[in-house]
């Protein structure tokens, strides 16, 4: 594709429930990023993909995040049992080779609100 | 630990005038990246300018320029000619991988 896409663009869930967001990075982009961007706040980094390979997730906020890229394209971060403070903005990024001069590309995010 | 610090929550700039905005950041890497990016109200960040660590001469890109202090730990953009479009949220970042954002510049630009 064109551009780095995500979906949905927009989730509203309950308290407690689960939700799965989806990044779907430009075509041979080697590098995958999920950040976490809160109301009038910066993005702060979760995690990092090459490839397959989840090579940092010291962003990452509990153990009810889980991201995964299982064929190295396509990627899906979950959390589970969702709290109100896992309100915010999710945005995923892309770079072309694994060398740290790639820049990032970003998609549109996805706007979670827990009720 | 790394840290971007940008002071200034709001700026305003005319129409084709000049407007700076300043970014302070704190690493203990010396091989890293900075970066400008813009968000407007569509969230999509869009890299605007970047500059390599290394390198003495400052980045341009168009009407965008940088003012890269790397003793002082400084890293301000220079929007030239500004136009109406210019208008969004500017954050600084720190790289090279995961990034290292500050809380953002909302840029007002009035006719």
């Amino acid at each position: 594709g064109a551009g780095v896409s995500q979906s949905p663009r927009y989730k509203v869930a309950k308290r407690g429930q689960d939700v799965a967001l989806r990044c779907d990075p430009i075509s041979g982009h080697v590098s995958l990023f999920w950040y976490q961007q809160a109301l009038g706040q910066g993005p702060e980094f979760l995690t990092y993909f090459q490839n397959e390979a989840q090579l940092d997730k010291s962003g990452l906020p509990s153990d009810r995040f889980f991201a995964e890229r299982p064929e190295g394209s396509v990627s899906t971060l979950k959390i589970q049992r969702t709290q109100q403070e896992d309100s915010a903005v999710y945005l995923c990024a892309s770079s072309f080779g694994q060398f740290s001069n790639q820049p990032q590309h970003f998609g549109d995010g996805t706007r979670l609100s827990i009720l | 630990a790394q840290t971007v610090t940008q002071s200034q929550p709001e700026m305003s700039v005319q129409e084709a005038e000049t407007v700076t905005l300043s970014c302070t950041y704190d690493t203990s890497e010396s091989d890293y990246y900075l970066f400008w990016y813009k968000q407007p109200p569509s969230r999509q960040m869009i890299l605007v300018i970047r500059q390599e660590a290394y390198k003495q001469q400052n980045a341009t890109e168009n009407r965008f320029s940088v003012n890269f202090q790397k003793a002082a730990k400084s890293f301000s953009l220079k929007i030239s000619d500004s136009q109406l479009g210019d208008a969004a949220m500017y954050f600084c970042a720190l790289g090279p991988d995961k990034l290292i954002f500050g809380t953002g510049t909302r840029l007002q630009v009035f006719p």
